[in-house]
C-alpha cells in the first residue's frame, strides 16, 4: 500500500515555506525523499532513518515520527528552482525496496 | 557522467509484441530496480534484484519478467505489451538498498508507448 501525501499540489511565492507530509500505515524503517522536475529523472534529496539518523545533500529539513509513521518535509525561503513534484518513499520491515506515494506537485512563483 | 543508463530512451511498439529494456550502470552497486510512473499513481514498483540471478517481484509485477546475469545490467522485459503497460519506466540503483546508504540513483527513463 503506497504511502499517502499531502497536499497533492501547492503553490507558492518565492520566499514562502512549505510542508509536504507523508504517512504510511506500515511501521517504517525509514523514510527517503526525492524531488522530480517535469521530464526528468526523479533526484534524491533525504534519508530519514529509524532511530534519528538523517542523511541530506540540500538546504531542506525534514522529521520522521516513528510512532505515528509520518515524515514531513520542510521548505523554507523557497526558491524558484525548489518547483517539481516531491515524492516521499518508505521501506517497511526488513524488505530492501521502497514504497512511493503519488507525489506533491510545488510550484514555486515569482 | 551518468553511473545508470536506460535503453532506449523512447518505444513505440505494437501491443502483442515482446519488449525489452535494458537498465546499465557503473556504480557496482548491488541492488537494482525497475518502477513504472503513470499519472496519479506516483513510482510503482515492478520488480527488483538484490544480486546477480536474486530478483523479487514488486507490487505490479504481473506482464512484466526481468533478469540479471550480470552486476551492471538490468533488463525488463514486457512478455506481451498491453496498452496498459504504457507508461515511463525507471530504473534506479542503491548500493545498500536498506536505507543506510545514499537513496537510490534513477536512469533518465524509458518512454514506452504502446499502440
Amino acid at each position: 500500500q503506497q504511502p499517502v501525501q499531502s497536499p497533492q499540489a501547492v503553490i507558492l511565492r518565492e520566499g514562502e515555506d512549505a510542508v509536504i507530509n507523508c504517512s504510511s500505515s506500515k511501521a517504517l524503517y525509514s523514510v527517503h525523499w526525492y524531488r522530480q522536475k517535469h521530464g526528468e529523472a526523479p533526484v534524491f534529496l533525504m534519508i530519514l532513518l529509524k532511530g534519528g539518523e538523517q542523511k541530506g545533500h540540500e538546504k531542506i529539513s525534514a522529521s520522521f515520527n516513528e510512532k505515528k509513521q509520518q515524515s514531513s518535509l520542510y521548505l523554507t525561503a523557497s526558491q524558484l528552482s525548489y518547483s517539481g513534484t516531491y515524492f516521499c518513499g518508505t521501506e517497511a520491515g526488513t524488505a530492501s525496496k521502497l514504497t512511493f506515494g503519488t507525489g506533491t506537485r510545488l510550484q514555486v512563483t515569482l | 557522467d551518468a553511473g545508470i543508463t536506460q535503453s532506449p530512451r523512447h518505444k513505440v511498439t505494437e501491443t502483442g509484441t515482446p519488449v525489452t529494456l535494458r537498465c546499465h550502470q557503473t556504480e557496482n552497486h548491488r541492488y537494482m530496480y525497475w518502477y513504472r510512473q503513470d499519472p496519479g499513481h506516483g513510482l510503482r514498483l515492478i520488480h527488483y534484484s538484490y544480486g546477480v540471478k536474486d530478483t523479487d517481484k514488486g507490487e505490479v509485477s504481473d506482464g512484466y519478467s526481468v533478469s540479471r546475469s550480470k552486476t551492471e545490467d538490468f533488463l525488463l522485459t514486457l512478455e506481451s505489451a498491453t496498452s496498459s503497460q504504457t507508461s515511463v519506466y525507471f530504473c534506479a540503483i542503491s548500493d545498500s538498498g536498506s536505507g543506510r546508504g545514499d537513496g537510490y540513483t534513477f536512469g533518465s527513463g524509458t518512454r514506452l508507448t504502446v499502440v
